[in-house]
């Protein structure tokens, strides 16, 4: 089983509609968790932390449930330029562990 | 805020030679640098870990002796790629962790490495 599990997608989102998509990770001993965008090419980018209580940066939302080992983002009104590749991140004793990503293409 | 720089950003080299990439701090001090592998359509794979000074951690099935790490400052730390194959063709990127809580991680912009 690998350390973080993400669905690869693609989610094909009309431009203006919500997407939400979740990550599992297997150890619970994990200590903090990131949602990073990667565009094509390029190297991956910190949109988020996840905290325990949930946390919203504008039209982004991170939850986090530890019971279940899972965290997840929500992108309200997607915006073309959300298209991208989203890495669940999930540090373990100073390591961080990426999960294969989620690509997202929002289309107009 | 904190950047690391990574050059180069695209290199392509004959079967059997050597390749050097470097990951400079630019306003920070890189107490850990970590270097991964992304291959296409894949995640990052973490490759080793280099703490200033001493030597790198290397993750399981990287071969230490292929991908030559050196972290001599806390502003540099370098990934030689010795006697590239085709197989070695990916994406390499590097992180660096600075002092502090305040200091999360900073991508290096990444190199494509191609084997011809």
């Amino acid at each position: 089983r690998k350390e973080v599990e993400q669905d690869p997608g693609p989610f094909n989102v009309p431009e203006g509609a919500t997407v939400a998509f979740n990550c599992t990770y297997s150890n619970s001993a994990s200590q903090s968790f990131f949602w990073y965008r990667q565009d094509c090419r390029k190297e991956p980018k910190l949109l988020m932390s996840v905290y325990s209580s949930g946390n919203e940066d504008g039209r982004f939302t991170a939850q986090l449930n530890r019971a279940s080992q899972y965290i997840s983002l929500l992108i309200r009104d997607s915006k073309l330029s959300d298209s991208a590749t989203y890495l669940c991140v999930v540090n373990t004793g100073n390591k961080l562990t990426f999960g294969g990503g989620t690509r997202v293409l929002v289309k107009p | 805020g904190a950047v690391v720089s990574q050059h180069p950003s695209w290199v392509i080299c004959k079967s059997g030679t050597s390749v050097k990439i470097e990951c400079r701090s630019l306003d920070f001090q890189a107490t850990t640098m970590f270097w991964y592998r992304q291959f296409p359509k894949q995640s990052l794979m973490l490759m080793a870990t280099s703490n200033e000074g001493s030597k790198a951690t290397y993750e399981q099935g990287v071969e230490k002796d292929k991908f030559l790490i050196n972290h001599a400052s806390l502003t540099l730390s370098t990934l030689t790629v010795t006697s590239a194959h085709p197989e070695d063709s990916s994406f390499y990127i590097c992180s660096a962790r600075g002092r502090g809580v305040d200091y999360g991680y900073t991508f290096g912009s990444g190199t494509r490495l191609t084997v011809v």
